[in-house]
């Protein structure tokens, strides 16, 4: 099983500034993997698959880079409505597997 | 565009079953394949498993083999997860995922990520 370790837990960052998370796989998953974001009480959304293609919709602030083992989402400039939970997600084997998330907060 | 719906939350006594459905829309059924992801209280996602179009197989996760039942009946477009033996650490909202089929040169595409999500089933199991 593939697990995805994601840091850091917790990100605290101000409205404006930029958000790098950190997604790194225990063995590579080429460039299968994808990123979403979830807020309080919804489903999750899709914003990355393929390592770096944005999902339709998902604004160019969000992006996508990495390949084997090591991952990054960047939000070059964060709006209020990006704070939230964000999950990579390997599909490159079987199990599925999620990372735990990084919470992205007000600082 | 998929539009997947879902039943209701449900309380179940330990050791019980549970059944969740998810309708689908937009789609049959059978052009997507489907998947189960749940959330306990506080905490993150978690695979439970789902159908691999290449083998035409459904795939569980270790820890719910055994436990967990994926079903799908195609003349209703519904898939179904039951969860039987239920324990209080099963209490957890429910997804059902999917990606919608993507049309290339060789012929239908089913993406292995999911976007699109139920709204999820909360299952809450105490006594």
């Amino acid at each position: 099983e593939r697990v995805m370790t994601q840091s850091p837990a917790t990100l605290s960052v101000s409205p404006g500034e930029r958000a790098t998370l950190s997604c790194r796989a225990s063995q590579s998953v080429s460039n299968n993997l994808a990123w979403y974001q979830q807020k309080p009480g919804q489903a999750p959304r899709l914003l990355i698959y393929g390592a770096f293609t944005r999902a339709t919709g998902v604004p160019a602030r969000f992006s996508g880079s990495g390949s084997g083992t090591e991952f990054t989402l960047t939000i070059s400039s964060l709006q209020s409505e990006d704070f939230a939970v964000y999950y990579c997600q390997q599909y490159n084997n079987w199990p599925r597997t999620f990372g735990q998330g990084t919470k992205v907060e007000i600082k | 565009q998929v539009q997947l719906e879902q039943s209701g939350a449900e309380v179940k006594k330990p050791g019980a079953s549970v059944k969740v459905s998810c309708k689908v829309s937009g789609y049959t059924l059978s052009e997507l394949p489907m998947h189960w992801v749940r959330q306990a209280p506080g905490k993150g996602l978690e695979w439970m498993g789902g159908f691999d179009p290449e083998d035409g197989e459904t795939i569980y996760a270790q820890k719910f083999q055994g436990k967990v039942t994926m079903t799908e009946d195609t003349s209703t477009d519904r898939a179904y997860m039951e969860l039987s033996s239920l324990r209080s650490e099963d209490t957890a909202v429910y997804y059902c995922a999917t990606a919608s089929p993507i049309v290339v040169p060789s012929g239908i595409y089913r993406p292995p990520y999911f976007n699109y999500w139920g709204q999820g089933t909360l299952v809450t199991v105490s006594s």
